[in-house]
């Protein structure tokens, strides 16, 4: 059981834009900066977004990131084939002194 | 370029020791905290451990409280993980990762805990 929720799959056409929400608490996304990450089968998880909406070099415009009290959500627009992949949400939980994760959230471009 | 390289897994039969490493490059370690996080097979993202920049702040996952140890040697840009009373649900891809919350992560290293 995860403390950040996810729903556990999404899917949408080539093309469109996804939405994925990421559920917490005041613990932990009220009060703390939310990261995005996204995993390719067999390779380390990569960051996508950091302090809930800005995005690191070379990741583009396509992914971003927003918060609202204790919900976080990513979007993709402009989906591709090459963006299926799990996706977290993560941040630090200031109750549990621990680092948290959403349970994973597996994209199908149909 | 931020480089986090993981070594020391391998297989572990169950109640035994294995200890990681991590080799930070491309930034200044000691001014950074620390996590470890591991990924069992066809499952998600686990937390197990932080360790501030300086060593004066440790937290576990209850699940490896007791058993693992987290430790690391900023004159040498290292990060380390001792496990041990290893069981079963250790067996995971281990990574080392920077920041809170996290920004870089490692390729992770396999631990395998089986008789």
């Amino acid at each position: 059981q995860s403390v950040l929720t996810q729903p556990p799959s999404v899917s949408a056409a080539p093309g469109q834009k996804v939405t994925i929400s990421c559920s917490g608490s005041s613990s932990n996304i009220g009060n703390n900066y939310v990261s995005w990450y996204h995993q390719l089968p067999g390779t380390a998880p990569k960051l996508l977004i950091y302090e809930n909406n800005e995005r690191p070099s070379g990741i583009p415009d396509r992914f971003s990131g927003s918060k609202s009290g204790t919900s976080a959500t990513l979007g993709i627009t402009g989906l591709q084939t090459g963006d299926e992949a799990d996706y977290y949400c993560g941040t630090w939980d200031s109750s549990l002194s621990a680092v948290v994760f959403g349970g994973g959230t597996k994209l199908t471009v149909l | 370029e931020v480089q986090l390289v993981e070594s020391g897994g391998g297989l572990a039969q169950p109640g035994g020791s294995l200890r990681l490493s991590c080799a930070a490059s491309g930034f200044t370690f000691s001014r950074y905290s620390m996590n470890w996080v591991r990924q069992a097979p066809g499952k998600g993202l686990e937390w197990v451990t932080y360790i501030s920049s300086s060593s004066s702040s440790i937290h576990y996952a209850d699940s490896v409280k007791g058993r693992f140890t987290t430790s690391r040697d900023n004159a040498k840009n290292s990060l380390y993980l001792q496990m041990n009373s290893l069981r079963a649900e250790d067996t995971a891809v281990y990574y080392c990762a920077r920041d809170v919350p996290i920004r870089y992560w490692g390729q992770g290293t396999q631990v395998t805990v089986s008789s």
